[in-house]
């Protein structure tokens, strides 16, 4: 098993530009969450979607963010404009559906690291 | 919302010594998660927590839930080069089949 891909893993754009980091989630997975992680707010959480269905994005900062899931295998989070302040690392995480009482882990992928200059 | 405190935000220790983050959250949580980061990794799932007052170990790890079901602890006894990263516990709110929500991370610096 691949794990949760992401790409690219680095990126650095100018101020303005239009930004789209992509995931590949578990096959089989049903949940995917885009998280942001920085240094002075941690580990947020953006957006999460279940089986493609966006169902929380109120983590999403403002309209510039936008995230879609045309299919069960791809995830994009855009972008538009982007600015200095969006620089973070930005993971993608998937999870099996639930069972019982319990709640599955998330796998996390290796992230991308954003510079926006 | 739901919030979740970890504390410390950042601990040192000596090889050897014993390390301790605490997770607080002001909701009652249904489980609890915990998650290691290695320096410039991603967060890995350690272990999960669902019962009252449960405590499981991992070798030198030792989780706890709280009784409450708001709190959360682990513990590492005589820790090593290795443990090096940043520590996350993330909750489930009770009553809801939603996301997890983390808290803000221990990250801890063990000294050779």
């Amino acid at each position: 098993d691949a794990g949760v891909i992401q790409s690219p893993r680095h990126e650095v754009t100018e101020m303005g530009q239009e930004v789209t980091l992509r995931c590949k989630p578990i096959s089989g997975h049903n949940s995917l969450f885009w998280y942001r992680q920085t240094m002075m707010r941690g580990l947020e959480l953006l957006i999460y979607f279940n089986n493609n269905v966006p169902i929380d994005d109120s983590g999403m900062p403002e309209d510039r963010f936008s995230a879609k899931m045309p299919n069960a295998s791809f995830s994009t989070l855009k972008i538009q404009p982007s600015e200095p302040r969006d620089s973070a690392v930005y993971f993608c995480a998937s999870r099996a559906g639930t069972s019982g009482s319990s709640y599955n882990e998330q796998f996390f992928g290796p992230g991308t690291r954003l510079t926006v200059l | 919302g739901q919030q979740v405190m970890q504390i410390p935000q950042y601990q040192h220790v000596q090889e050897g010594e014993d390390f301790t983050t605490y997770c607080n959250s002001s909701t009652t949580l249904s489980n609890i998660q915990w998650y290691k980061q290695r320096p410039g990794g991603h967060p890995v799932f350690l272990i999960q927590l669902v019962k009252s007052g449960e405590v499981k170990k991992q070798k030198r790890l030792t989780f706890q839930f709280g009784e409450a079901k708001k709190n959360s602890s682990l513990h590492i006894t005589a820790t090593q080069t290795t443990d090096v990263g940043t520590y996350f516990c993330a909750g489930l709110r009770a009553g809801s089949a939603r996301q997890l929500t983390f808290g803000s991370g221990t990250q801890l610096t063990v000294l050779p």
